[in-house]
């Protein structure tokens, strides 16, 4: 059972536009949230991340963010860049113990010139 | 401030046989998290470290253990490998409860 799903395997958009991607999660007692980028042979890399007490989450290019109620996270890019084209992975965790994350299994974004 | 640095970055073995993974974390970085990717399972949570205590545990069997050191450095050890170990063996530090992981770049694991 996926607790955290992305259902778009993947996603094209052309350079200059905007990059929508989306995650959706089924635990309502996650409460903090995670988006990485992850480029073939290297491990992922931390993006952004949101808590459940806001509801957006803003750093340069890339903006979180999260709808409670419909239990859906979307990380939006702008303006895309061709050196955005990597697998996209949004990760939930809960609890006040612990860093135990559940990913998501990942959205391919290829921004083409 | 160096990453978190994973050896070796390629490993082969046979099946039966046992495997150490070796992670240092970003200093100051007190937690450590282990992570298996594989292409049908996407990344799974294996168990995480905090000063030298398990604080987490994934749901994989018994054969995969882990420890950390005083220094924070962790390693991680799977016995009597099966075909279906072969993974990207990922290891992730943090600094502290909600925080993000801050990623190695894996060990690849082939058992033949």
């Amino acid at each position: 059972d996926q607790q955290v799903k992305q259902n778009s395997p993947s996603l094209s958009v052309q350079e200059g536009r905007i990059s929508i991607l989306n995650c959706d999660y089924t635990n309502s007692m996650f409460d903090y949230f995670l988006w990485y980028k992850k480029y073939p042979a290297e491990g992922p890399t931390f993006l952004i991340s949101i808590s459940s007490i806001k509801d957006k989450n803003e750093d340069g290019r890339f903006t979180v963010f999260l709808n409670k109620s419909a239990k859906h996270l979307s990380l939006h890019i702008v303006p895309s860049q061709p050196g955005d084209s990597a697998v996209y992975f949004c990760a939930a965790s809960w609890g006040n113990y612990g860093q135990n994350f559940v990913f998501g299994p990942g959205t391919r974004l290829s921004v083409l010139p | 401030k160096a990453g978190v640095t994973q050896t070796p970055r390629y490993l082969i073995k046979t099946r039966g046989q046992q495997v150490t993974l070796s992670c240092s974390p970003i200093s100051g970085h007190r937690s450590v998290s282990w992570y298996q990717q594989t292409p049908g399972q996407g990344l799974q949570f294996l168990f995480e470290y905090f000063s030298e205590t398990q604080r987490n545990k994934g749901n994989f069997p018994g054969r995969f253990s882990g420890r950390q050191f005083s220094n924070s450095r962790s390693e991680m050890n799977v016995s009597t490998l099966e075909l279906g170990d072969s993974a990207l063996y990922l290891c992730a530090s943090s600094s502290e409860y909600n925080s993000p992981l801050h990623f190695g770049n894996g060990t690849r694991l082939t058992v033949t």
